[in-house]
């Protein structure tokens, strides 16, 4: 069955350093995939999009890589900041039906 | 732009009661929008597809018959639990998918359910 793998501790790190998060999948050929936001208690903000055929996305502070040969994203924040602190969820898309599957989340907590 | 609103953003009722969720895109519209159930500290599950003016699709083991879903306008689909029970307290999140921007999602702030 399909199954998505975010790192699975929570990510603490110091200011001003660079966060990376890890998505990996399994047994799924995602046409695109995605990186929300989500703080407690609120629905997810999207973030970034990267498609199949593309290698990298950039986005002011945020970068993301996709290697569909290791079935991996990772997502960087550069130069964090404690309100980059919040739960981020990567998510799987494919085909014209828009359903995506998420991943668990990791939750980052950048400390001043 | 691309905001989606949820009303009630939370809700507490007593069991066997049905709870009724509106999901609305604000700016743009929405052919198909999602609703996920969300339990701490656990990543979305989606519950189903909502397409305007058609049935809804489901994932397997949700009841449609306990979850009933209308997608009555291009910027409009609700989400009724039928006689709620404690174990249907959750977070209700719905999202919208730009019908210019389809591999995008919108989504709306959450529901939370108590069910006592």
């Amino acid at each position: 069955s399909q199954k998505i793998e975010q790192n699975s501790e929570a990510l603490n790190i110091q200011e001003g350093k660079t966060a990376t998060l890890t998505c990996n999948y399994t047994n799924y050929s995602p046409a695109y995939l995605q990186w929300y936001r989500q703080d407690p208690g609120r629905g997810p903000v999207f973030l970034l999009l990267i498609r199949e055929n593309e290698k990298e996305k950039r986005k002011e502070r945020l970068k993301v890589t996709f290697d569909t040969t290791l079935k991996q994203s990772l997502f960087h924040i550069t130069a964090s900041q404690p309100a980059d602190s919040a739960t981020y969820l990567c998510a799987l898309g494919s085909g014209n039906t828009g359903k995506l599957i998420f991943g668990q989340g990791t939750t980052l907590q950048v400390k001043p | 732009g691309a905001v989606v609103s949820q009303h009630p953003s939370w809700v507490i009722c007593k069991s066997g009661t049905s709870v009724k969720i509106e999901c609305r895109s604000l700016d743009f519209q929405a052919t198909t929008m999602f609703w996920y159930r969300q339990f701490p500290k656990q990543s979305l599950m989606l519950m189903a597809t909502s397409n305007e003016g058609s049935k809804a699709t489901y994932e397997q083991g949700v009841e449609k018959d306990k979850f009933l879903i209308n997608h009555a306008s291009l910027t409009l689909s609700t989400l009724t639990v039928t006689s709620a029970h404690p174990e249907d307290s959750s977070f209700y999140i719905c999202s919208a998918r730009d019908a210019r921007y389809q591999e995008t999602q919108y989504f709306g702030p959450g529901t939370r359910l108590l069910v006592l």
